[in-house]
């Protein structure tokens, strides 16, 4: 059984520019969801994709967007980059959504903003 | 509003000297609460999930308990490889199906 992977690690970006993220699911699972964790902060929600229709949003503006495939993997697209946007992306898998199932985590990518 | 808090922010501990950290949350209804242990710049590693008051769970020397605003993570004899952040997270019975975490203890156990 693999877990969740990301990709790439590491990028930098510079303010204005686009970026986007990837992560493929856990084996199994069909529910992503994506979290932006600042330094020395816990993970703020982002979205959530189910069966590829966004599922629930937090309090991001519009230019964080999303697309789950077929196969569950998963992108998060940011527009317009700005300097706050510098943190950890996590992806994290899960079963049905409506059930309690846990929520894995990948390793992360780390988005510098310059 | 749905809220987690952690404390203390930060823990150092002699390698042995047991102790535990406590993630009080205020929701509508507790559909779950979890925690996570995060090394630096890695992402959250799944630990414990609690879904009610007086439920307990352990794991080598980690035992995590549940109360109805509460939930404590008991660390018995710390090496210092358990020197990590720890995060609490509860998922709401409303609204959306998110996490919403703690700001996490971070935790450095000394030899």
């Amino acid at each position: 059984e693999t877990g969740v992977t990301q990709s790439p690690t590491h990028l930098i970006k510079t303010r204005g520019q686009q970026v986007t993220l990837r992560c493929s699911s856990q084996s199994g699972h069909n529910t992503v969801s994506w979290y932006q964790q600042a330094l020395g902060q816990g993970p703020q929600f982002i979205f959530q994709y189910y069966r590829e229709e966004e599922n629930g949003r937090g309090n991001f503006p519009p230019r964080f967007s999303g697309l789950q495939f077929p196969n569950y993997s998963s992108e998060l697209n940011v527009n317009a980059l700005e300097l706050d946007d510098s943190a950890l992306y996590l992806c994290a898998s899960s079963g049905e959504y409506t059930s309690t199932d846990t929520q894995y985590f990948g390793p992360g990518t780390r988005l510098t903003v310059l | 509003e749905d809220q987690v808090t952690q404390s203390p922010e930060a823990l150092r501990l002699q390698e042995g000297e047991s102790s535990s950290l406590n993630c009080s949350y205020t929701v509508s209804g507790l559909r779950g609460l979890f925690w996570y242990r995060q090394d630096p710049g890695k992402g959250p590693e799944f630990l414990f999930t609690l879904y009610s008051a007086g439920e307990e769970k352990e794991k080598e020397r980690l035992k995590a308990t549940l109360t109805k605003k509460e939930s404590f993570l008991h660390i018995t004899a710390p090496k210092p490889e358990d020197s990590a952040t720890y995060l609490c997270a509860v998922r709401p019975t409303s609204g959306t199906y998110k996490y919403i975490f703690g700001t996490g203890t971070r935790l450095k156990v000394l030899a």
